[in-house]
Formats: C-alpha cells, sequence, structure tokens
C-alpha cells in the first residue's frame, strides 16, 4: 500500500525527555511536513522539508528538531526545551517542485502526552 | 465558519440532506484552496481542491465553490451520509515557498438519523 505511516500512534514523555516521532512515505514525495494540531485551532507547522537533507523552520519551530536522511524518512524529536508537547502531531508530503501549490497529504498522526 | 478556542462550530444535519460547510479565508493572494475531511483520532483526509482561476468545482458528492470577492470558500455534500460526520477544515495557499498553506479550524459535521 501507498501512503504516509506515522508511529507510534500513541507516545508518552516525561519531563526534561527527548521523544522522537517517526514518518515514513513510500509515495516518492520530495515534500515532507510537520504540523502540530490542538484542540479547535488549525494546523500549526512545525519543520518542512523541500528535499533531502534539507529542511526549515516553521511558524513553531522551538523545541523541536528534524532530520532528512532518507527521501522516505522525516523523523521529527520533541525536545525537553518544548514545555508544552501535548498535541496531535500530523506528518504530511506533497510531491514537492511547486511545493506549496501541491496536495499535501497526510500521515494517522502520533498523540504525544506528558507523564 | 471559522471559530477560535476549544469549541468548534457544529453543523447538525439529517440523513439525506445536503450540508454546507464555510470557510472565511484570509489572504486575497491566496490562489489554491483544499478541503480536508477528518475523523476522530485519525489524519486529514484529502476531499477535493480548487485554483483560483475557478469558482466551482465538483467531486463524487461534493462541490467546492469559491467567491474571490468576500474571500469565501463553501463545501457542498450531496445526500449526507452517517460516515460524513468528521470535522471538515480549508485550507488556503499563501504563495510563499515552503510555508504555505493556513488551515482553519474545522467545522464539525454531526449527521442524524
Amino acid at each position: 500500500d501507498g501512503g504516509i505511516t506515522q508511529s507510534p500512534k500513541y507516545l508518552f514523555r516525561k519531563e526534561g525527555q527527548n521523544v522522537t516521532l517517526s514518518c515514513e512515505q513510500n509515495l516518492n514525495h520530495d515534500a515532507m511536513y510537520w504540523y502540530r494540531q490542538d484542540p479547535g485551532q488549525g494546523l500549526r507547522l512545525i519543520y518542512y522539508s523541500q528535499i533531502v537533507n534539507d529542511f526549515q523552520k516553521g511558524d513553531i519551530a522551538e523545541g523541536y528538531s528534524v532530520s532528512r536522511e532518507k527521501k522516505e524518512s522525516f523523523p521529527l524529536t520533541v525536545t525537553s526545551a518544548q514545555k508544552n508537547p501535548t498535541a496531535f502531531y500530523l506528518c504530511a508530503s506533497s510531491i514537492g517542485g511547486l511545493a506549496g501549490r501541491e496536495t499535501q497529504y497526510f500521515g494517522p498522526g502520533t498523540r504525544l502526552l506528558v507523564l | 465558519g471559522e471559530s477560535v478556542g476549544l469549541h468548534l462550530p457544529t453543523l447538525s444535519v439529517q440523513e439525506g440532506d445536503n450540508s454546507i460547510i464555510n470557510c472565511a479565508y484570509s489572504n486575497s493572494a491566496s490562489d489554491y484552496f483544499i478541503w480536508y475531511k477528518q475523523e476522530s483520532g485519525k489524519g486529514p483526509q484529502f476531499i477535493i481542491d480548487i485554483r483560483s482561476n475557478m469558482d466551482k468545482r465538483q467531486g463524487q458528492r461534493v462541490t467546492v465553490l469559491l467567491n474571490k470577492t468576500v474571500k469565501h470558500l463553501s463545501l457542498q455534500i450531496a445526500a449526507t451520509q452517517p460516515g460524513d460526520s468528521a470535522v471538515y477544515f480549508c485550507a488556503e495557499n499563501m504563495g510563499n515557498y515552503g510555508q504555505n498553506f493556513v488551515f482553519g479550524p474545522g467545522t464539525r459535521l454531526s449527521v442524524l438519523p
């Protein structure tokens, strides 16, 4: 099956701990994105990557880090510097090139909870 | 319509009726729009898109209307079914490379039997 997978579905973080959320796609898309979703709010962009080994900060990058070593993978690390990490995290991808004017397809999401 | 805070606007419709969900967008320069459907605990699912050179686009049971004069987008769902119950939100393309979409918080559609 082609698509975007995220794991785990639920993730628990202890105070002071870094945690990493996985995102994998087999759509051969160049561009990948991480969003945060809070109740009653629109998605907010954390980081995006247009191509392997390159990524850019989004609107709310503080307390997060990413890497893009492979085209298929774009993991997101929530660091201890992120003081309010509880949210639903969504990964998306698009064909790229004219990134931004292409449809973004989303993964199933990871819900992060703080213990 | 749009809202802030924890509570999304809710639209309740009878099964079989048509639904109209509205979205006001912010940037008159936006030239690409998408409607997504999001079921509880799941990722958003693409429904339909429209570019600013069009006023209307139809899909299977769905129609998107774009009124650029008043910066308004609507999603019409024909013969609404229980499986249509979800949160629907619009996304506008702001035209900036990379940081390109602004997402509305959504409207919750509840289909009554």
